[in-house]
């Protein structure tokens, strides 16, 4: 069974604080995946990562930095949190061929304020 | 409705009806993908469907994929209580990436 985690599942943070959600998944996947969710709308991604010591841009990378220190762990990073980025995040992992199915974690619910 | 950018739908029905969820897209893909999030939960594929695929079944799931339309649907039959979540499309537009559209909520009441 496919595995993802995500810590904290609820974060409170100042404007201007900085945050850092961690994932971590056992699937051995190659890929993974950062998306914030909005209550309303679909799933958004942010930035995304092919492996070990990759990162990419996604479709709304302003205003966050990623980083994947090994297979099983990728972090998103805000380094100054402002309140447009409350919302719920999800990582993913994915296998290294492109279209087969994301695994999500549970999120984190991310408050600024 | 266009992929993406739509604002989420809701649907209300009675358990045992039948029901059909649409998304269209914008850019080719080959790959079209349906979640299902339950309430506090990370989304989970219920179904994947192929450019090579016009039709894929699953239990009570049915997804088609018109490429020509670049539309895809999914049904769900003899709907019950516990089909009730979010349901999303994901189009795989290469580079690893997805697009996902912005659901629609099903409330299926007993």
């Amino acid at each position: 069974e496919a595995a993802v985690t995500q810590s904290p599942r609820n974060k409170v943070a100042v404007t201007g604080g900085k945050v850092t959600l961690s994932c971590n998944q056992t699937n051995n996947h190659n890929n993974m995946y950062w998306y914030r969710q909005d209550t309303g709308h679909g799933l958004r991604l942010i930035h995304y990562s092919y492996g070990a010591g990759s990162t990419e841009k996604g479709d709304i990378p302003d205003g966050y930095k990623a980083s994947r220190p090994s297979q099983e762990n990728f972090s998103l990073i805000l380094e100054l949190a402002t309140p447009s980025q409350t919302s719920v995040y999800f990582c993913a992992s994915g296998d290294r061929l492109g279209g087969n199915e994301q695994y999500f974690g549970p999120g984190t619910r991310l408050t600024v304020l | 409705s266009q992929w993406g950018e739509e604002n989420l739908q809701a649907l209300s029905i009675q358990e045992g009806e039948d029901v059909t969820m649409n998304c269209s897209y914008k850019t080719y893909t080959t790959v079209v993908q349906w979640y299902r999030q339950k309430s506090g939960k990370g989304p989970a594929l219920i179904i994947l469907i192929r450019s090579n695929e016009r039709e894929k079944r699953s239990g009570r799931l049915r997804a088609t994929l018109d490429t020509s339309s670049q539309s895809s649907s999914l049904s769900i039959t003899g709907t019950l209580a516990t089909d009730t979540a979010v349901y999303f499309c994901a189009s795989y537009t290469g580079n690893y990436k997805y697009v996902f559209g912005a659901g629609t909520r099903l409330k299926v009441i007993a």
